[in-house]
C-alpha cells in the first residue's frame, strides 16, 4: 500500500543547530506540503511543492527551507533552530481521487528546541 | 478570499449522544469540502468529503452535506462512541483549474471528548 512516512518521529535539538526533517511518500503525488501544528493555531502551512524543482513559501516560512529533487521526498530544513519552532510538524501529499484532490498526512514529527 | 470557520471546542458528549460540529466556509467558485479526523498522537486522516453542492459525504457513521445556499458542511453522527474522541478539522480545496492552487484551507479544529 502507498504511504507517507516522516522521520524522525521525535527530535530534541539545541537552539542554533540546523535540523532536517524527512518526508517520503510512495503515492507518486506531485503535490507535497509541510505544516506545523501548535495549540491555538491549528495547522499552518510552511512550504509546499507542486513538482520536482518547484518550491513555494507558505504562511509561516521564515526560518525554514525545502528542496525537491525527486517526486518522493520533500525534506524540511530549519536553518538555525529557535525555541519558537518547537512544534509538531506534518508532511502531506495530494493527488486527484474521485473528483477532488485529497491530502494524505504523515504521522508527524515532534520537535523540541531547547 | 477563501476561509473556513468551525465551532470552538471542546465538545463533550456522553456515549450514544448525537453529534453536530458546525463548519461554514467562504469561497469563490465551487470548492471541494472535507472533514479530517486526528486521533491523539497521529496525523490527520480523511474522514469524508463532498465535491459539489448537495453531495453527502459519509464514513464510519459520520455524515456531512455540502450546502451551497448556507455555505455550510456540518459534521453529524447519530450515536457517538468513546473511540470517536479526537480532533475534527473542516477543510476546503478550491478548484485547481480556476484557482491555480492545490492548497487546502483548514479550520482551526474542534476537539471532541466522548464520555462512557
Amino acid at each position: 500500500d502507498a504511504e507517507i512516512t516522516q522521520s524522525p518521529r521525535h527530535k530534541i535539538t539545541e537552539t542554533g543547530r540546523q535540523v532536517t526533517l524527512a518526508c517520503h511518500q510512495t503515492w507518486n503525488h506531485n503535490n507535497m506540503f509541510w505544516y506545523r501544528q501548535d495549540l491555538g493555531h491549528g495547522l499552518r502551512l510552511i512550504h509546499y511543492s507542486y513538482g520536482v524543482q518547484d518550491t513555494n513559501k507558505g504562511e509561516v516560512s521564515d526560518g525554514y527551507s525545502v528542496s525537491r529533487s525527486n517526486t518522493e521526498d520533500l525534506p524540511l530544513t530549519l536553518e538555525s533552530a529557535a525555541s519558537s519552532q518547537t512544534s509538531v510538524y506534518f508532511c502531506a501529499s495530494s493527488g486527484r481521487r474521485e473528483g477532488s484532490y485529497e491530502q494524505y498526512f504523515g504521522p508527524g514529527t515532534r520537535l523540541t528546541v531547547t | 478570499g477563501n476561509s473556513v470557520t468551525q465551532m470552538e471546542g471542546p465538545v463533550t458528549l456522553s456515549e450514544e449522544a448525537f453529534l453536530t460540529i458546525n463548519c461554514t466556509y467562504t469561497a469563490t467558485g465551487y470548492p471541494s469540502l472535507f472533514w479530517y479526523v486526528q486521533y491523539p498522537g497521529e496525523g490527520l486522516q480523511l474522514l469524508l468529503k463532498a465535491t459539489k453542492a448537495d453531495d453527502k459525504g459519509s464514513n464510519k457513521g459520520f455524515e456531512a452535506t455540502y450546502r451551497k445556499e448556507t455555505t455550510s458542511f456540518h459534521l453529524e453522527k447519530g450515536s457517538v462512541q468513546v473511540s470517536d474522541s479526537a480532533v475534527y478539522f473542516c477543510a476546503l480545496s478550491p478548484r485547481p483549474r480556476t484557482s491555480g492552487t492545490y492548497k487546502y484551507i483548514f479550520g482551526t479544529g474542534t476537539r471532541l471528548k466522548v464520555l462512557a
